[in-house]
């Protein structure tokens, strides 16, 4: 199966800020790559689909990029919302797997 | 507004079989646009994919629970199942239904937890 690595684990970030979050796959998933958002006690929310297409409602400080093996979700500037756990995924073919997660916490 | 709500015991005990229901709401898994998926959080940890149903010879599971696990369809009260053999404490989690169109989850349940113990 294709191993997602995320990092860092943990980023402590200031509102305002700026976030790079950084997926690396064990072997190429083309552009088969999401990108969700978890908070507490909640379902996870796809953000990006496709490595860099934006989902549904989910506003532009938003944006992902990359292609094969290394991608990145780039938050622009932090908002209070934005505080939350982020994964990766891929689905270029089964089993789909998940990165471990990235934490973006209140600095 | 589709909608997607996971039922089902929320204590199972070790040995014994997982049962989860999928009740879909504004639309129909009958329409072949979608996979129906199942994804479980244990506590405190990250998403693991248990696998997804699109057809019946396109039925598709996590090589880790390929033996113990089965998704099927019921169009007729327009949900799908969950069903997890033989089960140890190492399946507690919350169970969340999804919907995927192929190109990313964009549709999830509220997820329900489920604890394994005696």
């Amino acid at each position: 199966e294709i191993v997602l690595t995320q990092s860092p684990g943990t980023l402590s970030l200031s509102p305002g800020e700026g976030a790079t979050l950084s997926c690396r796959a064990s072997e190429s998933v083309s552009d088969y790559l999401a990108w969700y958002q978890q908070k507490p006690g909640q379902a996870p929310r796809l953000l990006i689909y496709g490595a860099s297409s934006r989902a549904t409602g989910i506003p532009d400080r938003f944006s992902g990029s990359g292609s094969e093996t290394d991608f990145t979700l780039t938050i622009s500037r932090l908002e209070p919302e934005d505080f939350a756990v982020y994964y990766c995924q891929h689905y270029v073919s089964s089993p789909v797997t998940f990165g471990q997660g990235t934490k973006v916490e209140i600095k | 507004q589709v909608q997607l709500q996971e039922s089902g015991p929320g204590l199972v005990k070790p040995s014994q079989t997982l049962s989860l229901t999928c009740t879909v709401s504004g639309d129909s898994i009958s329409n072949g646009r979608y996979y129906w998926s199942w994804i479980r959080q244990p506590a405190g940890k990250g998403l693991e994919w248990i696998g997804r149903f699109y057809t019946s010879a396109s039925t598709r599971y996590n090589p880790s629970l390929k033996s113990r696990v089965t998704i099927s369809l019921d169009p007729s009260k327009n949900q799908f199942s969950l069903r997890l053999t033989s089960v140890t404490a190492a399946d507690t989690a919350v169970y969340y239904c999804a919907r995927d169109p192929g190109f990313g989850t964009n549709l999830w349940g509220q997820g329900t937890l489920v604890t394994v113990s005696s």
